[in-house]
């Protein structure tokens, strides 16, 4: 699977939006680029994924450029609640059997 | 979303005893679920790869000896650290996916091991 590169970390201001940058300059064209985040002390949370277009869901919305070497996560209006670490992650296949490698991530925190 | 549960969320044992960690699909069927470890301010670490009905697929530099993997059922798989130490201590998580569908993997909630 491809690597990506993310920031170590991100302040946002709550009701702001956040955004979170990855690149992934080696994606291969059946790879996807899917978005986790993990709040602490529990489990990774999938937040959205997508190929090629740009998607959003109740979420978060992701944008994915145009040659696909890098993407953003968007977080429209930020909680406290969000702060967490966020993954991204490239994936070959669209398969639940595929394994999930994960980086560092990007801890944001969301300040009052 | 599909869920997916761990019990126990902690445990804390003497060094030398075993502990085992239950991983359930509780709405879906898995046919693989995945094991990781995380250590404090760490990412996670993909341990092993269960597969219901056949032997577990051990990442490199983990001991299947000492992580004992069993995908018994769909819905079930568990782990067993066997006497254990004090650098086994951790948090545990499983995944599991869902047939075809998007593709992504569901998280249990973790299971944090402690070792005096």
């Amino acid at each position: 699977d491809a690597k990506t590169t993310q920031p170590t970390s991100m302040d946002c201001a709550e009701g702001r939006a956040a955004n979170l940058p990855c690149n992934h300059s080696t994606i291969s064209g059946n790879e996807y680029v899917y978005w986790y985040r993990q709040i602490h002390s529990q489990g990774p949370q999938y937040i959205i994924h997508g190929l090629k277009n740009n998607e959003t869901n109740e979420m978060a919305s992701l944008i994915i450029t145009e040659d696909r070497k890098s993407s953003t996560l968007i977080l429209p209006h930020a909680t406290l609640r969000d702060t967490a670490v966020y993954y991204c992650i490239v994936r070959v296949a669209n398969n639940a059997g595929n394994m999930l490698t994960f980086g560092g991530g990007t801890r944001l925190m969301v300040k009052p | 979303g599909a869920v997916v549960s761990q019990h126990p969320s902690w445990v804390i044992c003497k060094s030398g005893t075993s502990v085992k960690i239950e991983c359930r699909s509780l709405d879906f069927q898995a046919t693989t679920m995945f094991w990781y470890r995380q250590f404090p301010k760490q990412s996670l670490m993909l341990m092993a790869t269960s597969n219901e009905g056949s032997k577990a697929t051990y990442e490199q530099g983990v001991e299947k000896d000492k992580f004992l993997i069993n995908h018994a059922s769909l819905t079930l798989s568990t782990l067993t650290v066997t006497s254990a130490h004090p650098e086994d201590s951790s948090f545990y998580i499983c995944s599991a996916g869902t047939s075809g569908g998007r593709g992504e993997q569901f998280f249990g909630p973790g299971t944090r091991l402690t070792v005096l």
